[in-house]
């Protein structure tokens, strides 16, 4: 089955920093690359994803690159603010939506904290 | 549209009871995941269910662990004689269609405490 692993497990940079989290999958049949964000004792919630036939996804000062070659992804946050401080988790799934595909596995998490 | 909810949002239960925590997915919702989240890792994924099926069931402990998704009703998932290592949050997600372009949503989870 899928194996999803995400680096580093820690992450704290000072506000207005740049931050880039790194997660690896094993199975090449996976299409869909969701990342998460948590608030403590809340639900996850999507911020941006990936779909295989695409390499790079921007949203705001979010964005999403995908090397399938090398199955590896990553989340780039450009001028952090403290709100950012969250776990934020990387999934992949080999289908988007719904079905046996869609069922997604994700990464440990990675705890950022912006310094104000 | 509530989104997709979850009860209890706490549960405690003492060691030997049984626990149920229920999904009502989003209106028009007819796909239900469930995924467990153990204290700093990551969500595993438990089961998916469509209404009165269980269509994937490869995350679920062999034992002691059900889950459904009736016709009329919310989702329970189910869990016998809880241990202590079953203490983790459990979370839905529901979906409408597997037409390959609509996200799951997550509902707020279940933190199940066993004393």
């Amino acid at each position: 089955g899928e194996n999803v692993e995400q680096h580093p497990s820690t992450l704290s940079v000072q506000e207005g920093d740049s931050a880039v989290i790194k997660c690896t999958y094993s199975d090449s049949a996976s299409n869909y690359f969701p990342w998460y964000k948590q608030e403590l004792g809340k639900r996850p919630q999507l911020i941006i994803d990936i779909r295989s036939n695409v390499g790079e996804k921007k949203d705001q000062r979010i964005a999403v690159t995908l090397n399938k070659t090398a199955k590896h992804f990553s989340l780039h946050i450009t001028e952090t603010q403290p709100e950012d401080s969250a776990v934020y988790f990387c999934a992949a799934s080999k289908e988007l939506g719904a079905g046996a595909n869609s069922k997604l596995t994700f990464g440990k998490g990675i705890t950022l904290s912006v310094r104000p | 549209n509530a989104g997709v909810m979850q009860n209890p949002r706490h549960l405690v239960r003492r060691r030997g009871q049984e626990a149920r925590l229920r999904c009502s997915p989003m209106k028009g919702h007819s796909h239900v995941y469930w995924y467990r989240q153990l204290p700093e890792e990551g969500l595993k994924f438990m089961v998916y269910l469509q209404k009165e099926n269980i269509i994937d069931e490869s995350g679920m402990p062999k034992e002691r662990f059900s889950a459904e998704f009736p016709k009329e009703g919310p989702s329970i998932l189910r869990i016998q004689q809880v241990v202590r290592g079953d203490s983790a949050a459990y979370f839905c997600a529901s979906s409408p269609f597997a037409d390959g372009y609509t996200e799951a949503f997550f509902g707020q989870g279940t933190r199940l405490t066993v004393v």
